[in-house]
Order: structure tokens, then C-alpha cells, then sequence
């Protein structure tokens, strides 16, 4: 069952701030965040994982709430660069099977 | 650098042909994934397997099937394509335990089956 990301899509300006949410109804290990850039193969971005551990790159932070089995992503002083389509993966139950979500298309306009 | 690489960017096929699109990843990962990517569903799973010859059900596995006979090749297979499969399909591979480890992807193969 896929994980619910929202908004489906946000267009902002260079600079400002952005937020993406992903939920779901299972019980999660982890949750990973991608990045599309169109005609591209998603690449990675960061891993939150049960316990508080997080990983990442770039300029770009997540949190993960176990209890509420939700995660955001947070894109602060957004840069042009960014423009793309965001999917939140979540792992639960078996320990190989990742599950993404519909993503989050983002625009920055300068 | 990890390297996923999909036979075809673009597959023309014709509605029943049986059609096999191919994938190969260099860096010795136990799991490998066939998502399929349609605008405004993101993408869905359609089989992984976690070992040589092992494979499992993801979420939408109807009217396809799947081959892995050497770990570092991944088969995704249409029996009789039809024109619902008209898709974006993405392979994926990643080290043992995928929900804690990063998954590397393919460019893609868009296909559009007539």
C-alpha cells in the first residue's frame, strides 16, 4: 500500500520555504526521500530510520514521526535547482520491500 | 559510482507481443526492483527480488512476470502486453535490507505498447 505524499504539487519562488508530507497507514521502519528531475532517474536524498537516525545531503532536512508514522521534509531558501518531483519511500514488514509514494511535483521560479 | 542500466529508453510493441525489458546493476546488490511510473500514481511496485532466482509480489503484479538467473540481472517480462502497460518502467537495485539502505535507478524505459 502506497504512502500518501501532500501537497501533489507546489510552485514557489527562489528563497522561500517549502514543506512536503508523507504518511502512511503501516507501521514504519524508515522512510527514504528521492528527487526526479525530469527525464531523470530519481536520485537520493536522505534516509530517516525508527530510532531517530537520520541521514541526508545538501541543504535539505526531514523529520519522522513514528507515532503518527508520518514524515516531512523540509526545503528551506529554495533554490532554482530544487525543481523537481519528490517521492517518499517507506519500508515496513519485510525488510526488503521499499513502497513509494504518488510524489510531489516542486517548482522554484526565480 | 553504482550503475543501473536499462536495456531501452523507448519500447514500440504491439498489443500481445511478449516483451522483456532488461536490467543490470554492477555493484553486486542482493535487491532489485521493477517500479512502474504513471503521472499522478508515482511509482508502483511490480516485483523485487532479494536473491539469484528468488522473487516476490509487489503491488500491482498483474500481466507481468519476472527472471533473475544471475544476481546482477533483473528481467521484467509482459506475457501478452496490452496497451494498460503503456507506462514509464524504472529498475531498481539496492544493498541487503532495502527499507535502511539507499536504492540506485535506471534511467527508464518508456514503453508504448500500440
Amino acid at each position: 500500500q502506497q504512502p500518501v505524499q501532500s501537497p501533489q504539487a507546489v510552485i514557489l519562488r527562489e528563497g522561500e520555504d517549502a514543506v512536503i508530507n508523507c504518511s502512511s497507514s503501516k507501521a514504519l521502519y524508515s522512510v527514504h526521500w528521492y528527487r526526479q528531475k525530469h527525464g531523470e532517474a530519481p536520485v537520493f536524498l536522505m534516509i530517516l530510520l525508527k530510532g531517530g537516525e537520520q541521514k541526508g545531503h545538501e541543504k535539505i532536512s526531514a523529520s519522522f514521526n513514528e507515532k503518527k508514522q508520518q514524515s516531512s521534509l523540509y526545503l528551506t531558501a529554495s533554490q532554482l535547482s530544487y525543481s523537481g518531483t519528490y517521492f517518499c519511500g517507506t519500508g515496513s514488514g519485510s525488510a526488503r520491500q521499499l513502497t513509494f509514494g504518488s510524489g510531489t511535483q516542486l517548482t522554484v521560479l526565480p | 559510482d553504482v550503475k543501473v542500466t536499462q536495456s531501452s529508453r523507448y519500447l514500440v510493441k504491439r498489443t500481445g507481443e511478449k516483451v522483456f525489458l532488461e536490467c543490470v546493476q554492477d555493484m553486486d546488490h542482493e535487491n532489485m526492483f521493477w517500479y512502474r511510473q504513471d503521472p499522478g500514481l508515482g511509482l508502483r511496485l511490480i516485483y523485487f527480488s532479494y536473491d539469484v532466482k528468488m522473487k516476490e509480489k509487489g503491488d500491482i503484479p498483474e500481466g507481468y512476470s519476472v527472471s533473475r538467473e544471475k544476481k546482477e540481472r533483473f528481467s521484467l517480462i509482459l506475457e501478452s502486453a496490452s496497451t494498460n502497460q503503456t507506462s514509464m518502467y524504472l529498475c531498481a537495485s539496492s544493498p541487503l535490507g532495502a527499507r535502511l539502505a539507499e536504492a540506485f535507478f535506471g534511467q527508464g524505459t518508456r514503453l508504448t505498447v500500440v
